[in-house]
């Protein structure tokens, strides 16, 4: 199967500061990729799509001047959190698309005190 | 009406059960059908991808697609303890689109 690192895999941050979150595509190209985050026994929530060379799409209520997102490359996207809060603590995933497969990244904890 | 519908849980199974993990959808447009399995703190595993209706099977996995009742289900033989994770169907209209995905079934598999 394909593989998507994101890394850090865990970051501690204080309130106010900004944190930036790669996801890669190992092993493919993906024009491509998407933006979630997960908070405890629930299920995810998309938070915005990347494709490579254009501005990304973000979902409703998500707030795009906070969460930017740049797809510099066909294998890189960032997300950057920026002025964090605690309410910003959570799990931040990636996908990346090959065809009509998703694959995963294992995913961000970020943690705002 | 939520887009995809999945079987609440949680599911406790003994070691060695058949399980029947199963979503219905309202869309039409959904064409592809994936399951993916969560462990916990980890990101989703990409379990079996589906395009057309009838049976798919790898290992002890089966995901079977029935279009005309807007029905997909995932079957796991000879379950395991290592099986035990969330699973979470999900269900694409094209590709490169975003991913629709069920709430998660937690299974559990008493050794």
């Amino acid at each position: 199967g394909a593989v998507v690192s994101q890394h850090p895999s865990r970051v501690i941050c204080k309130s106010g500061t900004s944190v930036k979150i790669e996801c890669r595509s190992l092993d493919f190209q993906a024009t491509t990729m998407f933006w979630y985050r997960q908070f405890p026994k629930q299920s995810l929530m998309l938070m915005a799509t990347s494709n490579e060379g254009s501005k990304a799409t973000y979902e409703q209520g998500v707030e795009k001047d906070k969460f930017l997102i740049n797809h510099a490359s066909l294998t890189l996207s960032t997300l950057t959190v920026t002025s964090a809060h605690p309410e910003d603590s959570s799990f931040y995933i990636c996908s990346a698309t090959r065809d009509y497969e998703q694959y995963f990244g294992p995913g961000t904890r970020l943690t705002v005190t | 009406q939520k887009e995809v519908e999945q079987d609440p849980g949680p599911l406790s199974v003994p070691e060695g059960a058949i399980v029947s993990l199963n979503c219905t959808y309202s869309n039409s447009a959904f064409q592809y059908f994936m399951w993916y399995r969560q462990y916990s703190r980890k990101g989703p595993e990409l379990l079996m991808y589906t395009y057309s209706s009838g049976n798919k099977e790898d290992g002890r996995f089966t995901a079977q697609v029935d279009k005309s009742s807007k029905y997909i289900s995932l079957f796991i033989r000879d379950s395991q303890p290592s099986d035990s994770a969330t699973y979470l169907c999900a269900m694409l209209t094209g590709a490169n689109s975003k991913l629709t995905f069920g709430k998660g079934i937690t299974l559990s598999v008493r050794p």
